[in-house]
């Protein structure tokens, strides 16, 4: 079976670090992968760890944790532009479900 | 410029009528998915296909069905047993080999009227 959680919402001031984390129950797991969707929009792309450990890109990085099933997104230097949806994916050779993600609010 | 394409942005559904719709990719991807969201909700899968005449249920299907007769190709018909069809559709596609990322067409937002 699959399950996935995530928290539903976040929320933060601008310049701050923001981790989003992400538990999930997937067959045939091979990897974790993260988007960002802004209201109205499709998702994007943002990252993915298929080994354990930390993957770095810019301002994101994301984290991954075999043994644990656990997962997470940390959002260093939070800008307004950031505010928006982010979906955990676990990855597997066939079905790609995504968690019900986390809102985030970026205040000034 | 390669990508995904979605048709039409808006469509409206009356009710007892079949709705199609349309998913074209020239990223010569082997797989591809369609996903439904609700307002404020998260994507949950309807059906995928991981290669051209073949496809499978997702974890909402009912109400639903496929075709993939190219491989460019994934159309949507949301039929008139769906009751409540109003969502944002979300198709999507990914290589075997980059098959940690998946491309997003901009979506179909169908009402009912």
């Amino acid at each position: 079976g699959q399950s996935l959680e995530q928290p539903s919402e976040v929320t933060a001031v601008e310049g701050a670090i923001v981790q989003i984390n992400c538990t999930y129950q997937t067959s045939g797991f091979y990897g974790l992968s993260w988007y960002q969707q802004h209201d109205g929009g499709a998702p994007t792309f943002l990252s993915y760890n298929g080994l354990d450990g930390l993957e770095e890109t810019g301002r994101f990085s994301s984290f991954l944790s075999r043994s644990d099933s656990y997962g997470y997104l940390l959002l260093q230097e939070l800008q307004m532009k950031d505010s928006a949806s982010y979906f955990c994916a676990p990855l597997s050779f066939q079905k790609l479900v995504f968690g019900t993600g986390t809102r985030l609010l970026v205040s000034p | 410029d390669g990508g995904i394409t979605q048709s039409p942005k808006y469509l409206f559904r009356k009710e007892g009528q079949n709705v199609t719709l349309s998913c074209e990719q020239n990223l010569n991807h082997d797989a591809m998915y369609w996903y439904r969201q609700d307002p404020g909700q998260g994507l949950r899968l309807i059906y995928y296909s991981q290669i051209v005449n073949d496809f499978q249920k997702g974890d909402i299907a009912e109400g639903y069905s496929v075709s993939r007769e190219k491989k460019e190709s994934f159309p949507l018909t949301v039929t008139s047993a769906q009751k409540n069809p109003t969502a944002f559709y979300l198709c999507a596609s990914r290589t075997r080999r980059g098959r940690e990322k998946l491309f997003f067409g901009s979506g179909t937002q169908l009402s009912v009227l």
